[in-house]
């Protein structure tokens, strides 16, 4: 069956210290994948998407993903942490060909930003 | 531009009650999608819209759950005789043709938080 695995529910991090976000994937074919972002109150906001080539992702707010498909992963990184980014992250996949984005959703990690 | 939006923000009612619930997608987007949110859960897809095509209504949970869409434009979620379980965020998105792939990109509304006493 096609699932995403977001292993970590919580993540504390400090301002300023590196952060990595895991998703693990189990899917059929060769997926799309993409991070959203959820900050309170707000609707998701995609932060960036895979689709092929280069396996290493750059997104908006400093964020980049990589996809390692012997892993069956793509996890999200953000080197320097800003207190803007404590919001829920959630990781997706959906179908390489035919149809359409009919999205898979891991059950997101929240992440806490201390000053 | 305007964004995906979503009426109402809240909406608190008693088990047994229908309730109606609206998404205006971007403007020009042909695509539509419904999706579920119960707490601490990640998002659960509930149904399609793509122009004038039938919906796929393969993920609504029960016959009490439908949706419509008027052409291109405004859609509703309606659930009737809602149940303690049905409490979620409901949240619309849409997408400029609805292909597969990342070209193509949803975008999010805000959500509708439905609580069933």
């Amino acid at each position: 069956a096609q699932s995403v695995t977001q292993p970590d529910i919580h993540i504390t991090v400090s301002e300023g210290a590196s952060l990595e976000l895991r998703c693990n994937y189990s899917y059929g074919a060769t997926p799309y994948l993409f991070w959203y972002v959820q900050s309170p109150g707000q609707g998701l906001q995609l932060l960036l998407k895979y689709f092929s080539g280069d396996t290493l992702v750059q997104g908006i707010k400093g964020f980049e993903a990589e996809f390692k498909r012997s892993q069956s992963s793509f996890n999200l990184r953000k080197p320097s942490v800003h207190w803007s980014d404590a919001a829920e992250y959630f990781c997706a996949v959906g179908p390489f060909s035919g149809g359409y984005n009919k999205l898979i959703f891991g059950a997101g990690t929240r992440l806490a930003v201390h000053p | 531009g305007a964004g995906v939006s979503q009426s109402p923000s809240n909406k608190v009612t008693e088990k047994g009650k229908d309730v109606e619930l609206r998404c205006d997608p971007i403007s020009g987007h042909t695509a539509l999608y419904w999706y579920r949110q119960r707490l601490g859960q990640g998002l659960e897809f509930l149904i399609y819209f793509q122009g004038n095509s039938a919906p796929d209504k393969s993920g609504l949970p029960s016959d009490r759950f439908s949706a419509e869409r008027t052409g291109e434009s405004v859609s509703t979620l309606t659930i009737q005789r809602t149940q303690q379980e049905d409490s979620a965020v409901y949240l619309c998105a849409s997408s400029l043709a609805g292909l597969a792939g990342p070209r193509d990109t949803q975008y999010f509304g805000p959500g509708t938080r439905l609580t069933v006493l």
